[in-house]
């Protein structure tokens, strides 16, 4: 069966230190793939996308590898910041169903501390 | 990028009774989509709002207990129809400009039902 997994424990980390997040999947084959940032009480905020043929895609302190032989993806903001703090997801897109709705993890939440 | 509004951002039902939620878009959008998000689970989609027609539902949901309107390329409702308690959860809208672009989320409504 198809699965997106993301670590369901939170992760703690100081301030200053660079946060990486996981992203494993199991049978999809997604064209590409996207992470957001959902703070409590809000709707997902789009962060960045990367593509199949793409390694790895930055945005300021955020930068998201893709490994699609490994069938997993990185998500690592340096410096970190008590303000990053937040739940961080993850979404697919596999358009070999015929459809570019992305599939999306549960999300690992992100606690970074002072 | 668009701006989302849902409404309510919160209620408390009756069991038994029904709720529309809208969802308001201050441009045009080409496609909008119900989730729902139960706590600490993924975001699970219910289905394509389409604009002239009948939604596209996913598996598990249906037209009876989900109705959904899209009248126009800016707007959508979700009923969510004869409510239990299992029906306690985050309902998000999002819009997608264009296809394989990201999603944009509303806030979401916070339903309880007792």
């Amino acid at each position: 069966s198809q699965k997106i997994e993301q670590n369901s424990e939170a992760l703690n980390i100081q301030e200053g230190k660079t946060a990486t997040l996981t992203c494993n999947y199991t049978n999809y084959s997604p064209a590409y793939l996207q992470w957001y940032r959902q703070d409590p009480g809000r709707g997902p905020v789009f962060l960045l996308l990367i593509r199949e043929n793409e390694k790895e895609k930055r945005k300021e302190r955020l930068k998201v590898t893709f490994d699609t032989t490994l069938k997993q993806s990185l998500f690592h903001i340096t410096a970190s910041q008590p303000a990053d703090s937040a739940t961080y997801l993850c979404a697919l897109v596999d358009p070999s169903g015929g459809s570019y709705i992305p599939t999306f993890g549960r999300g690992t939440s992100l606690i970074v501390h002072p | 990028s668009a701006v989302i509004s849902q409404k309510p951002s919160r209620d408390i039902c009756q069991r038994g009774t029904s709720l529309t939620i809208q969802c308001q878009v201050d441009s045009q959008v080409t496609m909008m989509f119900w989730y729902r998000q139960q706590p600490g689970q993924s975001l699970t989609l219910i289905a394509t709002a389409n604009q002239g027609s009948e939604a596209t539902y996913e598996s598990g949901f249906v037209i009876d207990k989900f109705p959904i309107s899209r009248p126009n390329l800016t707007f959508s409702t979700l009923t969510v129809s004869n409510m239990s308690p299992e029906d306690s959860s985050i309902y998000l809208c999002s819009v997608v400009q264009g296809g394989g672009e990201p999603q944009h989320f509303g806030d979401g409504t916070r339903l309880s039902i007792l």
